[in-house]
């Protein structure tokens, strides 16, 4: 299967400033990355797909101009958290799906952010 | 629009108890299911891939069943140590690609 990597794990920031989150996909090519997040006690909700090379595709009720999304390369997601809020204290992760969702899904590791 | 419930939220039992997690979703029209564990903080570890032509997974102690026609799957964990104590997550994979994740049930095992 799949290897992610997701970097950083845990953030801390002021309210305002802006926050990047990485997803690299280690072993294999990724043309589409997805980014998720959870707030306590619910579910993981997808935010958006990112694609290569493309825009990202943004789920409804996700602010594109908030939450900037660039895969310049097919081993490299990124999701900018701009102008943070506390509102935005979540855990982000994002995933890979390999072989077109025969294989399933493998996620990172995860980011927990904090906006104080 | 595809609903994704699991039951129970959270579950106690005694280590060496055989258990049984429960997720049902609205929409039978499913591409694969997929279980997953989530320890707290941490990202999802993959568990059991079932696709929609399967009835059912093994991987060591656990076993997941898929009833796509009743919208059901079971992931049976067998002989239950402190170690599997986390959080088990339910996902469909519908046609668009993405996955619908249940809330979870979160496992306490105790020694």
């Amino acid at each position: 299967g799949a290897v992610v990597s997701q970097h950083p794990s845990w953030v801390i920031c002021k309210s305002g400033t802006s926050v990047k989150i990485e997803c690299r996909s280690l072993d294999f090519q990724a043309t589409t990355m997805f980014w998720y997040r959870q707030f306590p006690k619910q579910s993981l909700m997808l935010m958006a797909t990112s694609n290569e090379g493309s825009k990202a595709t943004y789920e409804q009720g996700v602010e594109k101009d908030k939450f900037l999304i660039n895969h310049a390369s097919l081993t490299l997601s990124t999701l900018t958290v701009t102008s943070a809020h506390p509102e935005d204290s979540s855990f982000y992760i994002c995933s890979v799906n390999h072989l077109r969702g025969r294989d399933g899904y493998t996620f990172g590791s995860g980011t927990r952010l904090t906006v104080v | 629009k595809q609903e994704v419930t699991q039951i129970p939220a959270a579950l106690s039992v005694p280590e060496g108890e055989n258990l049984v997690l429960n997720c049902s979703f609205t929409d039978s029209a499913i591409y694969n299911l997929q279980w997953f564990r989530q320890d707290p903080g941490k990202g999802l570890t993959s568990l059991l891939l079932i696709q929609s032509s399967q009835r059912e997974q093994t991987s060591g102690r656990l076993n997941a069943s898929l009833d796509k026609s009743s919208g059901r799957s079971t992931l049976y964990i067998a002989a239950s140590q402190p170690g599997d104590s986390a959080t088990y997550l339910c996902a469909v994979n519908q046609s668009q690609g993405n996955l619908i994740f249940g809330k979870g049930t979160k496992l306490s095992v105790k020694p």
